[in-house]
């Protein structure tokens, strides 16, 4: 079974403060992802990695930073959290046939259990 | 950019009805899948489809993929409390980046 780990389910941190999210999956897959999820707003994309030390911007990376220095961990950064980052973030990975994009892989994202975080 | 629209948001209904949920995507999709969220959990990957047409069916479960490519559904026949939870489309752009762009998902609400 592939787990995805997340390293808190709770989090309360002030204004202003640098907050780390850590992630680990352990079936060595290619891919790994950062979502934010709200309410009537689905998952947004932050950040992906589609390999160590690579990384893309997703749909809002303003006010993020990611690190991938190992396959399998993937860190979502929040150099100064702010209130409107209060979310539920949302951490998946998926393997890949080769390159990202070929539509005939199976790109099943299997995700972790989420990180509630509450900005003061 | 890249959109894909869910509707409806929410959607109420008595054991033993029918459910649908569609997704409209602004751009051709390379495939789509379908993710099923209970409350309190965390999405769970449900199926894939890549084919112009596409029909796949899983239990009471059935979706489609448009002709296009563009749109999609999930029917769900006679259901029952335990398909309650959100249900997302998420599809894979035609642009190569290996993104999923997610739906805003349909809450399925079923009374006993």
């Amino acid at each position: 079974d592939v787990k995805v780990t997340q390293s808190s389910r709770y989090l309360v941190k002030r204004t202003g403060e640098k907050v780390f999210l850590e992630c680990v999956q352990d079936m060595d897959h290619e891919n790994m992802f950062w979502y934010r999820q709200d309410p009537g707003l689905g998952l947004r994309l932050i950040y992906f990695s589609y390999d160590v030390k690579m990384k893309e911007k997703g749909d809002i990376p303003e006010g993020y930073s990611v690190s991938r220095e190992k396959k399998e961990r993937f860190s979502l950064i929040l150099e100064s959290a702010s209130t409107n980052q209060t979310s539920m973030y949302l951490c998946a990975s998926s393997s890949s046939p080769g390159r990202p994009g070929l539509a005939g892989g199976l790109w099943e994202q299997f995700f972790g259990p989420g990180t509630r975080l509450t900005v003061l | 950019g890249q959109q894909v629209m869910q509707i409806p948001q929410y959607q109420h209904v008595q054991e033993g009805e029918d459910f649908t949920t569609y997704c409209n995507s602004s751009t051709t999709l390379s495939n789509i899948q379908w993710y099923k969220q209970r409350p309190g959990g965390h999405p769970v990957f449900l199926i894939q489809l890549v084919k112009s047409g596409e029909v796949k069916k899983q239990k009471r479960l059935t979706f489609q993929f448009g002709e296009a490519k563009k749109n999609s559904s999930l029917h769900i026949t006679a259901t029952q409390t335990t398909d309650v939870g959100t249900y997302f489309c998420a599809g894979l752009g035609s642009s190569n980046t290996g993104k999923l762009i997610f739906g805003q998902g349909t809450t399925l609400q079923v009374k006993p």
